[in-house]
């Protein structure tokens, strides 16, 4: 079975600063889709990006990129020139391409902080 | 805004209660799923409805259990609630099977007492 962890529970950064965002994952299959997701306060979750496990070239839209390491697992969400907006529980997530519905397996979240 | 509904915001209801929930998918989605999300966790993957019919589940027991109406609108219905029931439930609809983006509503806060 697919995993996928956030080993950083809570991380802060400066209005204007650059912060990363840790995801590992576990999978035997070769192709899947990998997600992050915010959730404000709000609590509607919204797509930040995703990643297609077959595309060697990193995503990114806008402030947001990642590094997606897929002999390592590993899939960081980068935000750049942070706004007090980003502010919220981060999730990384999982789909895979094989199983029969679109479930997507999330991490345990990682709470940003933005301080001005 | 992503014009996914939930309904209600918050509801109480004591153990051993039945309870159920509503999600209004984006128009034009025929795929909605339901997680489940414990208070500091992750959502969990409940079940999925694709066309009114049920093609995949969580590990969640039989008293979990869904509906999806011609209108693609739908609900989760919870038996014989137990306290750790207690949590936020999402529901996410997509236009299609395999479309990569899942918009998901605000959730429903379901608290057991």
């Amino acid at each position: 079975a697919q995993t996928v962890t956030q080993s950083q529970p809570e991380m802060s950064v400066q209005e204007a600063e650059t912060v990363t965002l840790s995801c590992t994952y576990d999978t035997s299959e070769s192709d899947y889709y990998l997600f992050w997701y915010k959730q404000p306060p709000s609590r509607q979750m919204i797509l930040v990006i995703r990643q297609e496990a077959y595309k060697q070239q990193n995503a990114t839209e806008n402030r947001f990129s990642v590094n997606f390491q897929k002999a390592a697992k590993s899939f960081s969400l980068k935000i750049s020139d942070s706004q007090l907006g980003d502010a919220a529980m981060y999730f990384c997530a999982y789909r895979s391409t094989v199983d029969n519905t679109d479930k997507l397996i999330f991490g345990t979240g990682t709470r940003l902080q933005v301080f001005p | 805004e992503t014009g996914v509904t939930q309904s209600p915001t918050h509801l109480i209801k004591t153990r051993g209660q039945q309870v159920t929930l509503r999600c209004s998918s984006q128009s034009g989605h025929n795929t909605v799923s339901w997680y489940q999300q414990a208070l500091g966790q992750g959502p969990q993957f409940i079940f999925q409805y694709y066309r009114e019919e049920e093609n995949g589940r969580g590990n969640f027991p039989p008293r979990f259990s869904g509906l999806q109406f011609p209108n693609y609108s739908s609900e989760l219905n919870v038996n014989a609630l137990e306290l750790d029931d207690s949590a936020l439930y999402l529901c996410a609809s997509l236009r299609d099977r395999g479309y990569n983006e899942q918009f998901f509503g605000p959730g429903t806060r379901l608290t057991v007492l």
